[in-house]
């Protein structure tokens, strides 16, 4: 079975700077995906980002970007420029691109991030 | 566009006491989630549906939990009777397919006393 292990319960950065939140995986498959989602104070996930495993360049979406290291079997997130609005907790996710898992999401614990002004 | 919606967003009741989680999915999304996401824990899956029929529903406690999502639309998730550890937020989430992105309602917070 696959796991989705985050290490930084919590974690904190200065407004401004930048942030690395830390993810491993488990997996005895290829192919799959993983995401970071976002969920502030008032509980509505959002999507942040998504790599494919099948693809070596690492994604970005504005400040935010992930280091993907397939062999390792590691999926950082970086924020840059943080923002207050970044506080939330921000959860891992994985999920098989088999037939078999029909889309299922598997999430670390979480990483609570705090924005200092 | 309308987002996920959910009701009621809190919930407090007594154990061995019965509770009904309601649902209403993005227009046209295919495929609907509830998640369980118990305080310091990620969201786990109970059940997925796939228009009306069920996808996996092997975290579901059968013995104490329901799902149905009549008519391939609205859901609802049924505890029945709750115990103390069900206390959690309940997600919801709709997808147009599977393989698609997921978006979140707002949850609904249950509390067992």
């Amino acid at each position: 079975a696959q796991t989705v292990t985050q290490s930084q319960p919590e974690m904190s950065v200065q407004e401004a700077e930048t942030v690395t939140l830390s993810c491993t995986y488990d997996t005895s498959e290829s192919d799959y995906y993983l995401f970071w989602y976002k969920q502030p104070p008032s509980r509505q996930m959002i999507l942040v980002i998504r790599q494919e495993a099948y693809k070596q360049q690492n994604a970005t979406e504005n400040r935010f970007s992930v280091n993907f290291q397939k062999a390792a079997k590691s999926f950082s997130l970086k924020i840059s420029d943080s923002q207050l609005g970044d506080a939330a907790m921000y959860f891992c996710a994985y999920r098989s691109d088999y037939g078999g898992s029909q889309g299922n999401l598997i999430f670390g614990k979480g990483t609570k991030l705090s924005v200092k002004p | 566009e309308a987002g996920v919606a959910q009701s009621p967003r809190y919930k407090i009741i007594e154990k061995r006491q019965s509770v009904a989680f309601w649902c209403n999915p993005i227009s046209g999304h295919a495929t609907l989630y509830w998640y369980q996401q118990i305080l310091g824990q990620g969201p786990k899956l109970l059940i997925q549906f796939q228009n009306n029929g069920v996808v996996d529903d092997s975290q579901l406690p059968k013995d104490r939990f329901s799902a149905e999502r009549l008519k391939g639309v609205d859901s609802t998730l049924k505890i029945q009777p709750a115990k103390l550890e069900d206390s959690a937020v309940y997600l919801c989430a709709s997808s147009l397919t599977a393989y698609n992105e997921q978006f979140f309602g707002p949850g609904t917070r249950l509390t067992v006393l």
